[in-house]
């Protein structure tokens, strides 16, 4: 079954740094996603991104964060000056129609859990 | 706008016992029900959906959910629990089946007593 891979499983980065979280979503895919956990809270939406632009972000997703598709393979997640706030589980998702039933098979990674120290 | 409230952090039952999750759903369109399981340390693995296809649907692992609109429910069960079943389960909605994004729960974390 086709996955969505995330690497790495786990960064830590020192406060102030950037850091890049990476994301191969299902080949065949057309819309892409960020989603964040807090330790102990909800998974929480950031961002959505089809034809190569923006369709959709949260509050969270201030100017710090900046998403990209460099390649057409990869999509990743910029944190630009990271606090301690953001450390969290970062999901990477992708959809796309499906040929039957309307369904977009919305699909999940396995998170990079970054921690910020 | 859209969200769910997922009553109870934490269940406990013991083994073989019913499983019931309970999630109720606010939404001014039409909604989109979803349940998912993240066992620990991994990802989000989609349990079941509601499209308004049909108020029962059957999901992976022996679980299902019923949509009750009068109620604004979708709440999970599972007849008879296994420890394998032990995980965090969220209840999420969306505006539809399309590429809309998910909005979560705050999760339940199902524990199995031996």
């Amino acid at each position: 079954e086709p996955e969505v891979t995330q690497t790495p499983s786990h960064q830590v980065t020192q406060m102030g740094q950037e850091v890049i979280l990476r994301c191969v979503p299902i080949s065949n895919h057309l819309y892409f996603y960020w989603y964040r956990q807090i330790l102990g809270q909800k998974v929480e939406f950031l961002v959505s991104f089809y034809n190569n632009e923006i369709s959709e972000k949260s509050e969270i997703f201030d100017d710090q964060f900046s998403v990209e598709r460099p390649d057409g393979s990869n999509f990743t997640l910029k944190i630009r000056s990271t606090k301690l706030e953001d450390s969290a589980m970062y999901f990477c998702a992708s959809a796309s129609p499906l040929r039957t039933g309307g369904d977009y098979g919305y699909t999940f990674g396995s998170g990079t859990r970054l921690t910020v120290v | 706008a859209q969200s769910v409230t997922q009553l109870g952090s934490h269940v406990s039952v013991s083994e073989g016992a019913l499983v019931l999750l309970r999630c109720n759903y606010s939404s001014s369109v039409p909604p989109y029900l979803f349940w998912y399981v993240q066992y620990p340390n991994q990802g989000l693995q989609l349990l079941l959906k509601y499209t308004s296809a049909a108020t029962l649907v059957k999901g992976i692992n022996g679980f299902e959910a019923e949509f009750k609109k009068s109620e604004t429910s979708f709440h999970l069960t599972k007849p008879s629990a296994h420890m394998s079943d032990a995980a965090e389960y969220f209840c999420a909605v969306s505006r539809d089946s399309s590429a809309s994004k998910i909005i979560f729960g705050s999760g339940t974390r199902l524990s199995i007593r031996p």
